[in-house]
């Protein structure tokens, strides 16, 4: 079936950098989509939505970007923190309000 | 904030044996999701309920069962466990007409 995935596995960045975390999706008539963040042991954390009505959305620190013509998406951390570490998943809304999960991406951050 | 409860958080069972999972939502959701995650996997979406109605069915497996009740709160019941069931079982709920979903922290199911 149609799915969400992502690019990358693992990213390293270095405490203070900027981190961009991407995600493909398939499904063209998906209209919303979202961020999540999970820590180890922990229920996936609400980061930050787009509808497909924009390009772009900005949030503290955060700051996801939609492609529609590539079907891509983009999580952008300014001034990446310790404490960003963690699991990144993106997720597109089906109709029915179904999430359908993209391959998560592990953002380590070095201090 | 009150978040999404999920009790138990943790969860030890025999193959063979059943489980009854509990969420309760977020104060005022009315809508409940049910999620399953794999070891080192995405979560994968089972079931959903509205009003107490099933809403949307996912990768639910058939000796798997779920319900809302008036109250909100969801339960699923998992019977005839097999190993492969050995997952985080993740709840979220959301307020009808709004897409975002809270997930709560999950239950560690072990099936020995």
């Amino acid at each position: 079936g149609e799915s969400v995935g992502l690019h990358l596995p693992t990213l390293s960045v270095q405490e203070g950098d900027n981190s961009i975390i991407n995600c493909a999706y398939s499904n063209s008539a998906s209209d919303y989509f979202i961020w999540y963040k999970q820590e180890s042991g922990k229920g996936p954390q609400f980061i930050i939505d787009i509808r497909s009505n924009m390009d772009k959305r900005q949030g503290q620190r955060v700051t996801v970007l939609l492609n529609k013509t590539v079907k891509h998406l983009s999580l952008q951390i300014a001034a990446t923190q310790p404490g960003d570490s963690a699991v990144y998943f993106c997720a597109e809304n089906n109709a029915g309000n179904m999430l359908t999960f993209g391959g998560g991406t592990r953002l380590m951050v070095k201090p | 904030a009150a978040g999404v409860i999920q009790s138990p958080r943790h969860l030890i069972k025999e193959k063979r044996e059943t489980a009854t999972l509990k969420c309760y939502p977020i104060p005022r959701h009315d809508t409940v999701y049910w999620y399953q995650q794999g070891p080192g996997q995405d979560p994968q979406f089972l079931i959903s309920f509205y009003e107490k109605m099933q809403s949307d069915k996912g990768s639910i497996p058939d000796r798997f069962s779920a319900q809302q009740f008036s109250d909100y709160h969801s339960e699923l019941n998992m019977s005839s466990l097999e190993l492969g069931d050995s997952a985080l079982y993740f709840c979220a709920s959301s307020l009808r007409g709004e897409d975002t979903q809270y997930f709560g922290p999950g239950t560690r199911l072990t099936v020995l």
